[in-house]
């Protein structure tokens, strides 16, 4: 079966300094990958998609940037970190195409910029 | 491009009766809509989609509905329980176009 793992759970980081989450799927290949940011109290904001590697689509501009080196890695990444980018991130997969096109979520990481 | 709104923002039921949810979408070439439950400090899960060739889906104590005509769709929870409690998300598609457009998530509080 397939699964997601995002890391890590929790980070306080303080402004100006670089960030970088790891996400990893296991048991597909060629998924679609997407980086989704959630504000306090409010909902999924789609900050990254990506079809295959090294290709990577932003939807907003913003302080972050995406990478994937791999398959099935997805990194997120910022040089440095402003106070308006804490949140939640998750990280998400869905099947390449396709008739069942689900989008499944990993466990998210809480991100606080002091 | 496409834009859910989601309704209402906040909704607290006694356990045992039901709870529904309603969303508006703007884009008619949407036609697959999925249902996401999240919990505390987890990552969402799909609980329940429906694709735009079915008016109704149910799952147990769930179901979603979907008016085309309209382009709004519709979660029921039955018999709410207090694991029920939790903010639940819809969102709105094209199949093939790569990406969802969430709502802004429901806070369901199921009280004893």
């Amino acid at each position: 079966s397939q699964t997601i793992h995002q890391w890590p759970a929790t980070l306080v980081q303080p402004v100006g300094s670089p960030l970088s989450l790891e996400c990893t799927v296991e048991g597909t290949s060629n998924p679609n990958l997407y980086w989704y940011r959630q504000a306090a109290g409010r909902g999924l904001q789609l900050l990254f998609y990506s079809v295959g590697i090294g290709q990577i689509s932003s939807e907003v501009p913003q302080n972050l940037s995406a990478s994937r080196p791999q398959d099935r890695q997805f990194i997120l990444s910022s040089k440095k970190l402003l106070l308006s980018d804490s949140g939640f991130y998750l990280c998400a997969w869905s099947v390449l195409g396709g008739p069942n096109e689900k989008l499944f979520f990993g466990s998210g990481t809480q991100l606080s910029v002091l | 491009g496409e834009n859910v709104e989601q309704h209402p923002s906040t909704l607290s039921v006694q356990e045992g009766d039901s709870a529904v949810i309603k969303c508006t979408y703007s884009d008619s070439a949407s036609n697959y809509f999925p249902w996401y439950k999240q919990e505390l400090g987890k990552g969402p899960q799909l609980i329940i989609d429906i694709r735009s060739n079915v008016g109704e889906k149910k799952d147990q104590r769930i179901a979603v509905t979907l008016n085309k005509t309209a382009k709004h769709f519709s979660l029921h929870i039955t018999e709410t329980q207090p694991e029920d409690s939790a903010v639940y998300f819809c969102a709105a598609s094209i199949m093939g176009a790569q990406k969802l457009v969430f709502g802004q998530g429901t806070r369901l509080t199921i009280n004893p």
